[in-house]
């Protein structure tokens, strides 16, 4: 099974400010998808990346896919308080579709 | 996307009962899935909710603490069997609409507390 690590476990930043967190792996990624989760709600899908080198961008949020297929990040440009959440990376291995997580990364935007 | 919809959202439950949760999608899928998440963790695969036949279960999970249903392409059910407080978790309906592993959507979540 794949493990997948996240960092930082924590963050928390005040309105405006970048952040960037992380997600790697010690093996190859077929695919990586990155979730928001609100409390007591479950998991939206935010973006999928499978190229290596990949860039994706949604509004403020911006994904990268290493070359290796190994890491990915998600940056967010000026924060805001309705981006709070705990983000998770996750990852389906070859061809049996379910997914493995990342312990997910929490953050809070203060006002 | 279409709608996955989970019954109920939230419950207090007491030790020893039963509880099952409904997941409904509005379109015709393949592949749906149950997962687990408990207070402070990530999510956790409890099984693979097939079609006409018994679901598939992952290692730690077996299917007299977590019987699942799926009667056909729209609707699935996970029984929670026998709770105890170590049940109280968040369990999540998902359903792969495109089949390639890539766009693996979540219901909003069933919220149980076990007393």
């Amino acid at each position: 099974t794949q493990l997948l690590e996240q960092s930082p476990q924590f963050l928390s930043i005040q309105e405006g400010e970048n952040l960037t967190v992380y997600c790697n792996s010690s093996s190859v990624f077929s695919s990586l998808q990155w979730y928001r989760q609100e409390p007591g709600e479950g998991p939206v899908l935010l973006v999928t990346v499978v190229t290596g080198g990949e860039v994706k961008k949604l509004k403020r949020l911006t994904f990268q896919f290493g070359d290796a297929r190994k890491d990915s990040s998600l940056h967010i440009t000026a924060a805001q308080t309705g981006d709070t959440g705990l983000y998770l990376c996750a990852s389906s291995g070859g061809s049996n579709y379910k997914l493995t997580f990342g312990k997910g990364t929490l953050l809070t935007v203060n006002p | 996307s279409a709608v996955i919809s989970q019954k109920p959202s939230r419950d207090i439950c007491q030790r020893g009962t039963s509880l099952t949760i409904q997941c409904q999608v509005d379109s015709q899928v393949t592949m749906m899935f149950w997962y687990r998440q408990q207070p402070g963790q990530s999510l956790t695969l409890i099984a693979t909710a097939n079609q006409g036949s018994e679901a598939t279960y992952e290692s730690g999970f077996v299917i007299d603490k977590f019987p699942i249903s799926r009667p056909n392409l729209t609707f699935s059910t996970l029984t929670v069997s026998n709770m105890s407080p170590e049940d109280s978790s968040i369990y999540l309906c998902s359903v792969d609409f495109a089949g390639t592993g890539n766009t693996i959507y979540f219901g909003e979540g069933s919220w149980l507390t076990v007393v």
